[in-house]
């Protein structure tokens, strides 16, 4: 069955401070992984998309990793700002198109 | 270029009423998904159109069904509205079908089911 599990389920940090969050699935064949940041009350952003070959990709703050071999993928945030508080939701596509959620990790950066 | 937007933002109906969520994506996206996003449940596909046809299917009831027009914008309807169907619509558009284009969300649709 196909599955995305993300933890933690969620995490409150230090401004200033990193964290990494993690996406396992289980999602057969693989296609694609994205991360998305949602903010409260507002539609999800994509951060980066990686396919089978990709291994890591950065947008600005934001480093995703990808082991396709172990399945499971991870979101590294550096040097954490208050605006980096919301959802950060991990998908997973199969070749076939179906996409999976999963059910996101909620971040509080505090002052 | 403009985002994608959704209409209305926010949305109160009564059960057994129905309703019409409304998207346009972005200038020269084909193709149109919707999303139902709840705290229990997280983000769940509803269905894709493209090229005003769906492509892919959700595992919602019969009650939920959509249409896409000629410009691309897309409609999403609910039939029979229950109190379980309270919750964030989300829309989505990219350039193509294929999963590996990128995708761009709405703001979405806050609907409430008293």
């Amino acid at each position: 069955k196909n599955q995305v599990e993300q933890s933690p389920q969620s995490l409150i940090i230090l401004e200033g401070k990193n964290c990494t969050l993690q996406c396992n699935y289980t999602v057969s064949p693989f296609s694609n992984l994205r991360w998305y940041k949602q903010d409260t009350g507002r539609g999800p952003v994509s951060l980066t998309i990686m396919t089978f070959s990709e291994n890591t990709k950065s947008n600005g703050r934001y480093t995703a990793t990808l082991d396709a071999d172990t399945k499971q993928s991870s979101l590294h945030i550096t040097a954490s700002q208050l605006s980096d508080s919301a959802s950060y939701i991990c998908v997973v596509s199969a070749s076939n198109n179906d996409m999976r959620f999963g059910a996101g990790t909620r971040l509080t950066v505090k002052p | 270029k403009a985002g994608v937007t959704q209409t209305p933002r926010y949305l109160i109906k009564t059960r057994g009423q129905q309703v019409t969520l409304s998207c346009s994506p972005i200038s020269g996206h084909r193709s149109v998904s919707w999303y139902q996003q709840t705290p229990g449940q997280g983000l769940q596909f509803l269905f894709e159109y493209f090229s005003e046809t769906q492509r892919n299917k959700g595992n919602f009831p019969g009650r939920f069904s959509g249409r896409q027009f000629s410009n691309s914008r897309s409609e999403m309807n609910v039939s029979t509205l229950e109190l379980g169907d309270s919750a964030l619509y989300l829309c989505a558009s990219s350039l193509e079908s294929e999963n590996a284009y990128e995708q761009y969300f709405g703001p979405g649709t806050r609907l409430t089911v008293t």
